[in-house]
């Protein structure tokens, strides 16, 4: 079946500007979470979603960050007013049900550019 | 919070001989520990896991070791091949299963 979906794929912004990045989970996953990755680091969580609810935000590095899952299932993240700072690749995962140990399926990324 | 850390960053082996890549975690809580396998460009692939109640899980030549007193982990890839070449990541399980990655592996296998 159809795996983890993220678009654009690459997005270039100027500093100050407002930038949305998109996650389509696999089907059927209630489990969804947001993960941003910096050149040469591991992916550093930041929002869990069960639902649509956000059941974890503590990775959310400041309020210029949101993200939404309004149905369930396609999650948006959004940043305001970007820094280049926030140049980074941007990793969705989703899994069944979030319960313990199950296997996170990443999206192939948003690689998002600050200029 | 739970805190990875991950060694060596880099690390170059000849094709046949082994790697072993380790991490350690500090939350003595975390009870699943996944390998994520990276290739330039493209999403971390899952590779093998182990739960905290399993000392070593092996698949073909791929194995992992788990001391949870110690609180370490590590991977082993045994007869190493080109392919093998990748970034690896290490990772403990937190609270609503989010994921502590470890800052990655960088393997060079050599033919």
């Amino acid at each position: 079946g159809a795996g983890v979906s993220q678009t654009p794929s690459n997005k270039v912004t100027e500093k100050g500007k407002y930038v949305e990045l998109r996650c389509d989970p696999i089907s059927g996953h209630t489990a969804l979470y947001w993960y941003r990755q910096s050149l040469g680091q591991g992916p550093e969580f930041l929002i869990y979603f069960q639902g649509t609810g956000a059941a974890d935000d503590s990775g959310l590095p400041n309020d210029r960050f949101f993200a939404v899952r309004p149905e369930g299932s396609v999650s948006t993240l959004k940043i305001q007013r970007t820094e280049r700072g926030d140049s980074a690749v941007y990793l969705c995962a989703s899994s069944k049900t979030g319960t313990d140990g199950e296997t996170q399926y990443f999206g192939p990324g948003t690689r998002l550019l600050v200029l | 919070g739970e805190n990875v850390e991950q060694h060596p960053s880099t690390l170059s082996v000849q094709e046949g001989d082994s790697a072993v890549i380790k991490c350690t975690y500090s939350d003595s809580a975390s009870n699943y520990f996944p390998w994520y396998k990276q290739e330039l460009g493209k999403r971390p692939q899952l590779i093998i896991d182990i739960r905290s109640n399993v000392g070593e899980k092996k698949d073909q030549r791929i194995a992992v070791t788990l001391n949870k007193t110690a609180k370490h982990f590590s991977l082993h890839i045994t007869e190493t091949q080109p392919e093998d070449s990748a970034v690896y990541f290490c990772a403990a399980r937190g609270n609503f299963n989010k994921f502590y990655f470890g800052s990655g592996t960088k393997l060079n296998v050599k033919p």
